[in-house]
């Protein structure tokens, strides 16, 4: 089975914090992607990464930055965190032209 | 650029009723379709997913026909069950693999 792995489920940090999350998939794909999830906007992507140290955003990257080293991890940043990005944070990963895999979601809170 | 477009929800259906929930994109070209279900407290799996026009995915007992001519792509099911209660999202790929989500529709099923 496709494994995609976000390091935590929930997260508490302080405005203004550094914040790091983490995202590792087992199964060699090229892609990998970072989504917010808030009620009533459906998901919206940040960023995206199509190969190693590749990345192109997406529709909200403001607040945000992403690193990809390596193929299988994809790390999304919140270079100062705000209230205003509390939300739920989705990691996914998928070959190119097919179905994306997520992993089970990280809820950040910033207080 | 794409956009996807879901009916509102929630939909509240009685267990055994038949399901559809609408989906209608806009996109460059002709992107491959998906639906994703999301359980409570979990990520988003992969329900169905169709590549090319007049293709049906199918899975679960939900069906989706990918409709190129009025751009479509409506979830249905012939008897819904409790257990199908979930967050269902129509999700069209565009360059990249980008998937580009609705704002997900709530199903709730009653006994």
């Amino acid at each position: 089975d496709v494994k995609v792995t976000q390091s935590s489920r929930y997260l508490v940090k302080r405005t203004g914090e550094k914040v790091f999350l983490e995202c590792v998939q087992d199964m060699d794909h090229e892609n990998m992607f970072w989504y917010r999830q808030d009620p009533g906007l459906g998901l919206r992507l940040i960023y995206f990464s199509y190969d190693v140290k590749m990345k192109e955003k997406g529709d909200i990257p403001e607040g945000y930055s992403v690193s990809r080293e390596k193929k299988e991890r994809f790390s999304l940043i919140l270079e100062s965190a705000s209230t205003n990005q509390t939300s739920m944070y989705l990691c996914a990963s998928s070959r190119p032209n097919r179905e994306a895999f997520f992993g089970q979601g990280t809820r950040l809170t910033v207080v | 650029g794409n956009s996807v477009t879901q009916m509102e929800g929630p939909v509240t259906l009685s267990e055994e009723a038949f399901l559809t929930i609408n989906c209608t994109y806009t996109a460059t070209g002709y992107p491959s379709l998906f639906w994703y279900v999301q359980y409570p407290g979990e990520g988003l799996q992969l329900l169905l997913k169709a590549t090319k026009a007049d293709d049906k995915g199918s899975n679960k007992g939900f069906e989706a026909t990918y409709r190129k001519e009025t751009t479509s792509f409506h979830l249905e099911k012939g008897s819904v069950q409790v257990s199908d209660s979930a967050v269902y999202f129509c999700a069209p790929a565009g360059n990249f693999n980008k998937f580009y989500f609705g704002s997900g529709t709530k199903l709730n099923v009653k006994p």
